[in-house]
């Protein structure tokens, strides 16, 4: 699976969009983006995932760029409840497991 | 549904003692991970199950540790005996036949003294 490479740590106000950027250059043509986060104390849950169209579902977007090497995740409006580690995953769809890096730590203040 | 259901949900224990970690994945599911968080190395897999069947160990750290599936309802991940290095969060996840969705249980959070 293709390595990622995410920001450590972001900030964003509470009721302003957060864009959770990744970068994925090596990614191949079959291999789908995946978005996790894990709040403290609990165990990951799955956000969203794409191949290469914009999706959007009621947690968040997600827009993928024309060459597929990079992606954004987008929490439209942002609450204290977003605060999480946020992880970006590259993977074939027929692959089975999720390789967690070190993601992105989103704090949302007041 | 229920959810991923993972016990206990928090364990001490002391060093050289065996420990058991069960786990109960989604009705339906038929694929189940068994992942270790640290600190350190962040998560972890550690195993993984196809319909029951040990698909990839490769992560299982060392022979203290083993993992079955006797059934499509039942996991259990066991270390004996337990070292200190041990402790962890250890999360149990599974998944439906298109794989896209993991569903994570709550972890058991595991203190070796």
């Amino acid at each position: 699976d293709a390595k990622t490479t995410q920001p450590p740590s972001m900030d964003c106000a509470e009721g302003r969009a957060a864009n959770l950027p990744c970068n994925h250059s090596t990614i191949s043509g079959n291999e789908y983006v995946y978005w996790y986060r894990q709040i403290h104390s609990q165990g990951p849950q799955y956000i969203i995932h794409g191949l290469k169209n914009n999706e959007t579902n009621e947690m968040a977007s997600l827009i993928i760029t024309e060459d597929r090497k990079s992606s954004t995740l987008i929490l439209p409006h942002a609450t204290l409840r977003d605060t999480a580690v946020y992880y970006c995953i590259v993977r074939v769809a027929s692959g089975y497991a999720l390789n967690f890096g070190k993601g992105t730590s989103l704090l949302v203040t007041p | 549904d229920a959810g991923v259901i993972q016990s206990p949900r928090h364990e001490v224990t002391e060093m050289g003692q065996e420990v058991t970690l069960r786990c109960k994945p989604i009705s339906g599911h038929n694929s189940l991970f068994w992942y270790r968080q640290t600190m350190m190395r962040g998560l972890e897999l550690l195993i993984y199950f196809n319909n029951n069947v040990p698909i990839d160990d490769s992560g299982m750290p060392e022979d203290r540790f083993s993992a079955k599936m006797p059934n499509a309802s039942f996991s259990t991940l066991k270390i004996q005996p337990s070292e200190p290095r041990d402790s962890a969060v250890y999360f149990c996840a599974s998944t439906g036949f298109d794989g896209n969705t993991i569903y994570f249980g709550e972890g058991s959070w595991l203190t070796v003294v």
